[in-house]
């Protein structure tokens, strides 16, 4: 099936850095969906985006639709102690909407 | 608002028993599914819903059943519960094809 390449797997950084973590796939996706998990929580849906070459801001993350429409980024400003959890990257097919592929996410571990 | 309700939120099953894992969603959503997360794995689909009587498999199906008379709910059966079945396991729902996921708090199920 459809496999999401999410990297990196773990990230351990201090509060003020700036973070960066990607997407990749071997097919297509039409829409791009980026989510955070905290502990014992269900995801929660940061950015989404739908058209190649999107770029697309909440806060002080900010997501891009690769032009192939197989890849996707997303990166996270002067990171903070809240930002500590789980992200998800998700890719979506037109023509099966109802699905959606998720990477294995990346775990940002933030030092004050 | 209540969101996406899942109950419960905790469960031990011994081997070879069956039970449901109810999820409620009061947005009037049209999509929904169920999703399972393994320890340092993203979320794998199991079964899908575009719509009140329609539904459809995912990546890992076997062992469970869904239906969908409601469009407000989305029971996940355990038709005879394995170890391998222990997991986390989501509720999603989604207005449709351009818009993100609402995800309940989870299950987590262990099976004994």
């Amino acid at each position: 099936g459809q496999q999401l390449n999410q990297s990196p797997q773990s990230m351990f950084i201090q509060e003020g850095e700036d973070v960066s973590m990607n997407c990749t796939s071997s097919s297509i996706f039409n829409t791009w969906l980026w989510y955070k998990q905290d502990p014992g929580e269900g995801p929660v849906l940061l950015i989404a985006l739908y058209k190649a070459g999107e770029l697309t801001s909440n806060g002080r993350l900010t997501a891009q639709f690769g032009i192939t429409r197989k890849d996707s980024f997303l990166n996270i400003s002067a990171s903070i102690p809240s930002d500590v959890g789980i992200y998800f990257c998700a890719g979506r097919r037109d023509t099966n909407a109802g699905k959606s592929t998720f990477g294995d996410g990346t775990t940002l571990t933030v030092k004050p | 608002n209540a969101g996406v309700t899942q109950t419960p939120k905790f469960q031990v099953l011994k081997t070879g028993q069956s039970m449901t894992l109810q999820c409620a969603q009061d947005m009037n959503h049209e999509y929904m599914s169920w999703y399972r997360q393994d320890p340092g794995m993203g979320l794998r689909l199991i079964h899908y819903s575009v719509g009140a009587g329609i539904t459809d498999q995912g990546e890992v199906p076997n062992g469970y059943n869904v239906s969908r008379s409601t469009t407000e709910d989305f029971p996940l059966r355990l038709l005879s519960a394995a170890p391998s079945q222990t997991s986390v396991y989501f509720c999603a729902s989604s207005h449709g094809q351009g818009y993100g996921y609402t995800f309940g708090s989870g299950t987590r199920l262990t099976v004994v």
